[in-house]
């Protein structure tokens, strides 16, 4: 088993929809989840990251956490082309590992 | 506030030749992270390191490969003899020295062409 499972891709949604990324990870003592933005020939960018049960908005991003089922999710409503990228799923331990799913590339489609 | 700065940018070795890859961390942050991600895959987990001290070598290769992080200076990724399996884009990661529960943020990364 993986220790970051990220849901199979390519995803495509239509520019305006909701796109949904999930994440399951396999240490239960991990503390810190964060998702990263990369496009193509490009370093990952930051984008959400979430430390505690629930929800957390940022503008069109939400990112959910659910420790229990230790599954994290990324949110993205009203799709946009520029949104088109690879999402990846970190997860990071307290010792200060941090592993990366191997990421779900996002397509919008005008 | 520059950010995590990798250089170089891009790097052309021949097989067997020796490969340096050097990160310098964002100011104020101690601890280092490489990454190695192969064309088409996902970022593997390299090294871990703080200053003077490896933390997490868990993901590097058993031979040529090394890392530093030294009290002074940049991180060093030394990949010697290099082969055709090592072309891949390396990434450095810097955080700030306050555990586990803080964000990482990337280089732009060292694209390895081994020839």
């Amino acid at each position: 088993q993986k220790e970051v499972e990220q849901n199979s891709g390519p995803l495509s949604v239509p520019e305006g929809a909701i796109a949904s990324l999930n994440c399951t990870y396999s240490d239960r003592g991990s503390q810190s989840f964060f998702w990263y933005r990369q496009y193509s020939g490009k370093s990952p960018e930051l984008i959400m990251s979430i430390y505690s049960n629930g929800d957390k908005e940022d503008g069109r991003f939400t990112a959910q956490l659910n420790k229990a089922s230790q599954y994290v999710s990324l949110l993205i409503r009203d799709s946009q082309p520029s949104d088109s990228a690879t999402y990846l799923c970190a997860v990071k331990t307290n010792a200060g590992k941090s592993t990366f799913g191997d990421g779900t590339t996002l397509t919008v489609k005008p | 506030n520059a950010g995590v700065m990798q250089n170089p940018r891009h790097l052309v070795r021949r097989r067997g030749q020796e490969a340096r890859l050097r990160c310098s961390p964002m100011k104020g942050h101690s601890h280092v992270y490489w990454y190695r991600q192969l064309p088409e895959e996902g970022l593997k987990f390299m090294v871990y390191l703080q200053k003077e001290n490896i933390i997490d070598e868990s993901g590097m290769p058993k031979e040529r490969f090394s890392a530093e992080f030294p009290k002074e200076g940049p991180s060093i990724l030394r990949i010697q003899q290099v082969v055709r399996g090592d072309s891949a884009a390396y990434f450095c990661a810097s955080s700030p020295p306050s555990g586990g529960n803080t964000e990482a943020f990337f280089g732009q990364g060292t694209r390895l062409t081994v020839v």
